[in-house]
């Protein structure tokens, strides 16, 4: 079974600092991709990786910034924290192709920004 | 017009009936259709795919896709209350490398 494995399942975090949300998968996948997911919202995209070192904006990159430096390591970064950034934050993973098994995600963390 | 419509819900059925979650999108360059089943606090979980027209079963869950029409639906057969959860449609286009995600249905079965 492919796994996906987030850090932290919940973080507490003060405005103003610079946080780090883990993601490692474990089945050799080559994309990676990071959701924010807030009530009445849905799962929006933040950024994506389709290979080492490579990153694509998602829809919401604003305020994030993402790291890819090992294939199954996917780091997502908040510059700055903020208040509008407490959400529950989703890594997810795919093969190349992979139309017929979509993504696998995380467990997810809830990240709460005071 | 948003890339994948869902109605928000909740649907509520009673234990043992059917549910009926619909879903339509609009990029006919979609080859592919996920559901997955989301429960309150928890992440997202694949239950079903399907990329051909017309029927894929697999237990008590149904998918039925017309691209023509561009709508893809999950019939959930002898629902349970432990099938009570949100379920997303997502369209792949195989461009894109991306999964496109509906809001979800939050389906509710009554005991």
């Amino acid at each position: 079974d492919v796994k996906v494995t987030q850090s932290s399942r919940y973080l507490v975090k003060r405005t103003g600092e610079k946080v780090f949300l883990e993601c490692v998968q474990d089945m050799d996948h080559e994309n990676m991709f990071w959701y924010r997911q807030d009530p009445g919202l849905g799962l929006r995209l933040i950024y994506f990786s389709y290979d080492v070192k490579m990153k694509e904006k998602g829809d919401i990159p604003e305020g994030y910034s993402v790291s890819r430096e090992k294939k199954e390591r996917f780091s997502l970064i908040l510059e700055s924290a903020s208040t509008n950034q407490t959400s529950m934050y989703l890594c997810a993973s795919s093969s190349h192709g992979q139309g017929n098994y979509g993504y696998t995600f995380g467990s997810g963390t809830r990240l709460t920004v005071v | 017009q948003k890339e994948v419509e869902q109605n928000s819900g909740p649907l509520s059925v009673p234990e043992g009936a059917i549910a009926s979650l619909n879903c339509t999108y609009s990029d006919r360059g979609s080859q592919s259709f996920f559901w997955y089943r989301q429960y309150s606090g928890k992440s997202p979980e694949l239950i079903m795919f399907i990329y051909s027209n017309g029927d894929k079963e697999d237990g008590r869950f149904t998918a039925q896709l017309n691209k023509a029409s561009q709508y893809v639906s999950l019939l959930i057969r002898d629902s349970q209350p432990s099938d009570s959860a949100t379920y997303l449609c997502a369209p792949w286009t195989d461009s894109s490398y991306k999964l496109i995600f509906g809001s979800g249905t939050r389906l509710l079965v009554r005991p």
